[in-house]
């Protein structure tokens, strides 16, 4: 079974600090994905990795996947509070692995 | 696109009664879908895969019997919890397999669905 290893698994920030998230397997996946879930709604698709060593920014958000495709982190600038959820890194497989996910918390 | 569409998004239930969970995806053709179910402050746990047309996959530990899945069509799969129990109480999601360039496939998920048994 592959499995993936979210860390930390709560965090809780002030507004505009800046935060990482990490997601760690001994499994390489083919490509890895970030969601972010908000209470009572379903996970919604952030950003799919695929290349090794790969970096993608969307807004304030920069994702890495490794360059050994093991591992990939999540790094937030300037956090506010409407960050605030669980963030989710799935390992690209049928089905989708996921990770226990990063409780998130945004305070004013 | 790849929208996924699940219905209802809360039900309460007797205990005993049985209670059906669909999921349709709008703008594509979903051969293939999978069933998560989600505790509290917890991440999503795989219950089953559903595959258009043949009999679906179930993860380790999850009762057949008891989560009734069906996927009669390349648009729906629907998951029906039989003689639900409080302790099935639980927030369901599924999610769709859709083709995507360079990744091959993505997946898309539904708004999930509370179940509250009583």
């Amino acid at each position: 079974t592959q499995l993936l290893e979210q860390s930390p698994q709560f965090l809780s920030i002030q507004e505009g600090e800046n935060l990482t998230v990490y997601c760690n397997s001994s499994s390489v996946f083919s490509s890895l994905q970030w969601y972010r879930q908000e209470p009572g709604e379903g996970p919604v698709l952030l950003v799919t990795v695929v290349t090794g060593g790969e970096v993608k920014k969307l807004k304030r958000l920069t994702f890495q996947f490794g360059d050994a495709r093991k591992d990939s982190s999540l790094h937030i600038t300037a956090a506010q509070p409407g960050d605030t959820g669980l963030y989710l890194c799935a390992g690209e497989n049928t089905p989708l692995v996921f990770g226990k996910g990063t409780r998130l918390s945004v305070i004013a | 696109g790849a929208v996924v569409s699940q219905h209802p998004s809360r039900v309460i239930c007797k205990s005993g009664t049985s209670v059906k969970i669909e999921c349709r995806s709008l703008d594509f053709q979903a051969t293939t879908m999978f069933w998560y179910r989600q505790f509290p402050k917890q991440s999503l746990m795989l219950m089953a895969t559903s595959n258009e047309g043949s009999k679906a996959t179930y993860e380790q530990g999850v009762e057949k019997d008891k989560f009734l899945i069906n996927h009669a069509s390349l648009t729906l799969s629907t998951l029906t919890v039989t003689s639900a129990h409080p302790e099935d109480s639980s927030f369901y999601i599924c999610s769709a397999e859709y083709p995507v360039e360079k990744t091959n496939y993505g997946y898309t998920f539904g708004s999930g669905t509370r179940l509250t048994v009583v």
